[in-house]
């Protein structure tokens, strides 16, 4: 049964950088997208992005509201995967999850497992 | 970009049936995905490909779809149902999620 475990910095000042790091046990890191996924407090669910597939080509995804600011990165040797957001602001306040990106068929893709979120505060 | 439409909230009795919608342009063409988000904690997949139950999730959920409307269903619904449902599909090579919908038993 895989398993994500993340940590990072929970409470930034405006214009600092998040950062945050996601470990994966428990099953394979090849053969899938590894995600990060946002929701403001009492708010929906807002994907940041996805790496592109280990061993596959194809390049990372980032929502484009987040205007090159992020970046998420993998340490294949560590089944490990970070997420950066430069510039935060107030609206970037939410609770932060990892969540791996499964192949469930034609067109078909679920986040089937989730780290257990991490509340980021930006704040002066 | 792609939207999805979910209910803010549906009320159920317990022990009745609660109904989630989704709508999207198109979504007869796409699989949908369904994750039950309970308070305080991570959502977990509980419906994918419109209609498989991953292990350990309840026979009295299920999915369908019809038109541009995919449908979750919740039978006989339990206080532990009492959650937020998002639904998502997979859409320009990343996932979309619809805003939510808060299930009240």
């Amino acid at each position: 049964q895989v398993q994500l475990q993340q940590w990072g910095a929970g409470l930034l000042k405006p214009s600092e950088t998040l950062s945050l790091t996601c470990a994966v046990s428990g099953g394979s890191f090849s053969g899938f997208f590894w995600s990060w996924i946002r929701q403001p407090p009492g708010k929906g669910l807002e994907l940041i992005g996805q790496s592109g597939q280990i061993n596959h080509s194809g390049s990372a995804y980032y929502n484009p509201s987040l205007k090159g600011r992020v970046t998420i990165s993998l340490d294949t040797s560590k089944k490990r995967f970070s997420l950066t957001l430069r510039s935060v602001t107030a609206a970037d306040t939410a609770v932060y999850y990892c969540a791996r990106l499964s192949y469930c068929g034609e067109d078909c893709y679920a986040f089937d497992s989730w780290g257990q979120g991490n509340l980021v505060i930006v704040s002066s | 970009s792609y939207g999805l439409t979910q209910p803010l909230s549906v009320s159920v009795a317990l022990g009745q049936t609660a109904i989630v919608s989704c709508e999207g342009n198109n979504l007869g063409t796409k699989n949908v995905n369904w994750y039950q988000q309970k308070p305080g904690q991570a959502p977990v997949l509980a419906l994918f490909r419109n209609d498989i139950r991953p292990s350990g999730i309840p026979e009295r959920l299920s999915g369908s779809k019809s038109g541009n409307t995919a449908t979750l269903t919740i039978t006989s619904a339990q206080d532990g149902d009492e959650a937020d449902y998002f639904c998502q599909v997979w859409d320009s090579s990343t996932g979309v999620f619809g805003g939510g919908t808060k299930v009240t038993v």
